[in-house]
């Protein structure tokens, strides 16, 4: 069955850098976009992009252009997603989730960005 | 962006009767390609969503067929025909017709 296992949580000052990654199974890797949303605490969904893994072309939302940088490698069929120069309104659960449909989604990965 | 404002915030329920939630999006969120991308995903405490409905009115695999999605124009309605205590959490538009995709605020089912 197809599954996304996403990266551990991870605690960051602002300033810094993370890295999540996703590692999708149970379908071929480069049959579907990997797209990213993100859910602040106690709010909705917010999405930040996509990635075709056969072209590695992306499509990032306005606003995180410039901040954000989403990857795959197709050797070891995972995903990345780069968010630098955090701010503490950048802590929220981090998803990665199958195509534009969104019909599989990561566990979530907890970014907090705290002094 | 297109804005999704879904009504209305919470909603009780007795188990049993029906429940039904909207979503409205700010502009027509018919593609080029003649399908419209509405899709409904309900996130329970401490999970990730998971998907319910997709194009309006698509129930996606294992979903129960108590839940069905309608349009009229700009404005999308998920009906629980009879809602069960497994039903209970937030329920999300999205739009993913136009880039950015953007999701409505939630509408949140509980149990009387």
């Amino acid at each position: 069955q197809v599954q996304l296992v996403q990266s551990g949580a991870e605690l960051k000052k602002p300033g810094a850098s993370v890295r999540v990654s996703c590692m999708p199974s149970g379908y071929m890797f480069t049959t579907y976009h990997m797209h990213w949303v993100r859910q602040a605490p106690g709010q909705g969904f917010e999405w930040m992009g996509f990635i075709d893994p056969s072209s590695g072309t992306t499509d990032y939302a306005r606003k995180f252009q410039g901040r954000v940088t989403m990857t795959r490698d197709t050797y070891t069929t995972t995903f990345y997603m780069d968010l630098v120069s955090l701010r503490s309104d950048d802590t929220a659960v981090y998803y990665c989730t199958r195509s534009g449909g969104m019909d599989f989604w990561g566990q979530g990965t907890t970014v907090t960005v705290s002094s | 962006d297109v804005v999704m404002t879904q009504t209305p915030l919470s909603l009780s329920v007795t188990p049993g009767q029906p429940a039904s939630m909207s979503c409205k999006s700010s502009q027509s969120l018919l593609h080029g390609d003649g399908k419209t991308y509405l899709s409904w995903f309900l996130q329970k405490p401490g999970q990730p969503p998971h998907l319910l409905v997709y194009e309006v009115s698509t129930r996606f695999s294992g979903v129960p067929d108590r839940f069905s999605g309608s349009t009229s124009g700009t404005d999308f309605t998920l009906t629980i025909s009879r809602v069960e205590a497994a039903d209970v959490g937030i329920y999300y538009c999205m739009q993913g017709t136009h880039l950015p995709k953007t999701f409505g605020q939630g509408t949140k089912l509980e149990i009387k």
